[in-house]
């Protein structure tokens, strides 16, 4: 079965520099879901987008941005990059639809991992 | 906002044996997930729970959510080595009209199974 993909899986970007990251939810699935990873942390919440508008926002910085395209693929870029920007950029989607409240399953892509040096 | 504590952060046992893993929530849960983790890996989904009571199964894996809803136990049996891993539980907050929902997730269990 088709998951959720995620392109590119390492980039390496120096500081200040711009990245762009993609994600490929699974077919159909109507919602995607951006988290950020630190080394050794659990998963944070950065922003969501639910048929392409986006939905709820977490823990993203100003100098990040996203967006969901008609495909319903999606883009973070992430600007003026800092060293703590390294991390393990992960991608979910899910179908919520008409959904039942918490009758959704979220899957996840593999992640980019983004070092900045 | 809701808070979940995972017990034991790491846990070393030998193949074969038995073991739990336990997830703490500080409000109700309308939806916990299971998840682990490979090391710099993706997060792979194994189950999904909702209502009070309910039992899930996969392979050798078994996850449960309690009656009231605030508490999640993930316990596999006969531990293999493939098993080793973090595993994650993540709770779905209250769907809330027009926004989509994300996780919020527990701080993991480090799994270690020694051959």
């Amino acid at each position: 079965a088709a998951g959720v993909i995620q392109s590119p899986r390492h980039l390496i970007k120096e500081k200040r520099e711009t990245a762009t990251l993609k994600c490929y939810p699974i077919p159909r699935h109507d919602t995607v879901y951006w988290y950020q990873q630190g080394p050794g942390q659990d998963p944070q919440f950065l922003i969501s987008f639910y048929e392409k508008m986006q939905s709820d926002k977490g823990s993203i910085p100003d100098r990040f941005s996203a967006q969901q395209f008609s495909d319903y693929h999606s883009e973070l870029n992430m600007s003026s990059l800092e060293l703590g920007d390294s991390a393990l950029y992960f991608c979910a989607s899910s179908f919520l639809g008409a959904s039942i409240p918490g009758n959704t399953e979220a899957f996840f892509g593999q992640g980019t991992r983004l070092t900045v040096v | 906002s809701q808070e979940l504590e995972q017990s034991p952060q790491s846990l070393i046992v030998q193949e074969g044996k038995n073991l739990t893993i336990n997830c703490t929530s500080s409000k109700t849960l309308y939806g916990l997930y299971w998840y682990k983790q490979k090391y710099g890996e993706g997060l792979i989904f194994l189950m999904m729970l909702q209502k009070g009571g309910e039992e899930k199964s996969h392979e050798k894996i078994t996850a449960k959510l309690d009656e009231k809803k605030q508490q999640s136990s993930l316990h596999i049996t006969a531990s293999q080595p493939s098993h080793a891993g973090i595993y994650l539980c993540g709770a779905v907050p209250p769907i809330s009209s027009g926004s989509a929902r994300q996780l919020t997730f527990g701080s993991g269990t480090q799994l270690t199974v020694l051959p």
